[in-house]
């Protein structure tokens, strides 16, 4: 089993729509959560960081975090063609340890926005 | 707006050629990572390093090797290039453990 998991799609929306991209994880170490948007033959550029459990908002771009289930969550309210691309959640544990600064990867969710 | 550089975007070559991929970073980040991404797949960790002269191999089994001289540069090599190397490579570097930067990768094709 992966210790991330990421629905791949791909997933397609009218301009304007309200998009959720989730992803689940299975180690319990894991406390920094980041959300990466990749357009096509482009590298991963940062779109949201959240530190353990919570809610964090970035215009229209909001990423919620639940420890409890292993569950992390981006909403993108009203998106836009522009917002095309693979969105990409990642994971990296507490300080310390082998791991420290390593990120955990899932496979992405091709999102495709339609005018 | 992230300053990693990436040489070459494309690369095509026959099997059993050396070949050496540049990564490059003015950010003065001491972490620097190397991933291998095939189409619709997650990245994967083959390399990694928290210094100079530091280096690790990451969590998937990779032939490439490589070097860490300076701060900016973090060069991957594989001696003899095979096509099951042909892949996606992405260079990333980080000054913490959450924000890594990214290039814009070197897609690999080996004949």
């Amino acid at each position: 089993q992966k210790e991330v998991e990421q629905d791949p799609g791909p997933l397609s929306v009218p301009e304007g729509a309200i998009v959720s991209l989730n992803c689940t994880y299975s180690n319990s170490a894991f406390q920094y959560f980041m959300w990466y948007r990749q357009y096509s033959r482009k590298g991963p550029e940062l779109l949201m960081y959240t530190y353990s459990s919570g809610n964090k908002e970035d215009g229209r771009f909001t990423a919620q975090v639940d420890k409890s289930s292993k569950y992390i969550s981006l909403f993108i309210r009203d998106s836009q063609p522009s917002d095309s691309a693979t969105y990409l959640c990642a994971m990296s544990p507490n300080a310390g340890g082998t791991s420290y600064g390593k990120l955990t990867f899932g496979q992405g969710t091709i999102l495709t926005v339609h005018p | 707006e992230a300053d990693i550089y990436q040489t070459p975007r494309y690369l095509v070559i026959g099997t059993g050629k050396k070949i050496t991929l540049e990564c490059s970073q003015t950010m003065g980040h001491d972490k620097m990572y190397w991933y291998q991404q095939d189409p619709g797949m997650e990245l994967h960790l083959i390399h990694y390093s928290y210094g100079v002269n530091s280096t690790e191999k990451g969590d998937l089994s990779s032939e490439s090797t490589v070097s860490r001289i300076r701060t900016e540069h973090f060069p991957l090599t594989l001696e003899s290039a095979r096509p099951s190397h042909t892949s996606q490579y992405l260079c990333a570097s980080s000054v913490g453990e959450e924000t890594q930067y990214f290039g814009p990768g070197t897609r690999l094709l080996v004949l």
